[in-house]
């Protein structure tokens, strides 16, 4: 069963970038996709995007262009930065794999703990 | 306010079966398959069901999920304390080409 572990700075001023790093073990990040999730205070789930290992990739059109990934498949690891934040991306964010499976279904089947991001002064 | 509507919450007593709903359109459920996601609080998410009602392996028999035109249910028999949490619908659609989420809906067992 692959495992994800993400890891980033827990506090973030507005205006700036937020960077994450989501490291999985058990498998390889090649031939899968792989996605950020964000969950804001007391909020439902927000799908942030996805990328695939070769490094094209998709988002939520909601962040307006603000977000972009990146995939290391030499360190097992995907990234996250989303530019310009303010007080309303903060969440807790949670890296998943959306696996795509043998029958063309795809879900999120392996999900990060999550890390708390708080954008704040 | 989300593309694909839940109940905010739903009850019922231990041993008990209830149903949580998910409305959609044609350019998701309509078009594509429905997941379900267990959230336990302070906990990650945990997949339930996949392509509308496939169940992945380790995901107990009590969970069951359907889909009829633009709308899905999740069921849950023989309620237990432990199935308190909250639960998700998510679909990708065509037209937003983005992934979506209900809601969410809370099931406390009384």
């Amino acid at each position: 069963q692959v495992q994800l572990q993400g890891s980033g700075p827990g506090l973030v001023k507005p205006s700036e970038t937020l960077s994450l790093t989501c490291t999985v073990s058990g498998g390889s990040i090649s031939g899968n996709y792989w996605s950020w999730i964000r969950q804001s205070p007391g909020k439902g789930l927000e799908w942030v995007g996805y990328i695939y290992d070769t490094g094209s990739s998709k988002f939520n059109p909601s962040l307006k262009s603000r977000a972009t990934m990146s995939a290391d498949t030499s360190k097992n690891q995907f990234s996250l930065r989303l530019r310009t934040v303010t007080a309303a991306d903060t969440a807790i964010y949670y890296c998943a794999r959306r696996l795509y499976d043998s029958r063309g279904h795809y879900y999120f089947d392996s999900w990060g703990q999550g890390t708390l991001v708080t954008v704040s002064s | 306010q989300s593309v694909l509507t839940q109940p905010p919450s739903v009850s019922g007593a231990p041993r008990q079966r209830v149903t949580i709903s998910c409305s959609g359109s044609t350019s998701n459920i309509g078009d594509n398959g429905v997941s379900w996601y267990q959230q336990v609080p302070g906990k990650a998410p945990k997949l339930l069901i996949f392509h509308d009602g496939q169940r992945p392996s380790g995901v107990s028999d009590r969970f069951s999920g359907s889909k009829f035109g633009t709308s899905a249910s999740l069921a849950i028999s023989g309620l237990q304390a432990e199935d308190e949490a909250d639960y998700y619908c998510e679909a990708w659609d065509d037209s937003l080409k983005s992934v979506i989420f209900g809601g969410g809906t809370k099931l406390t067992v009384l």
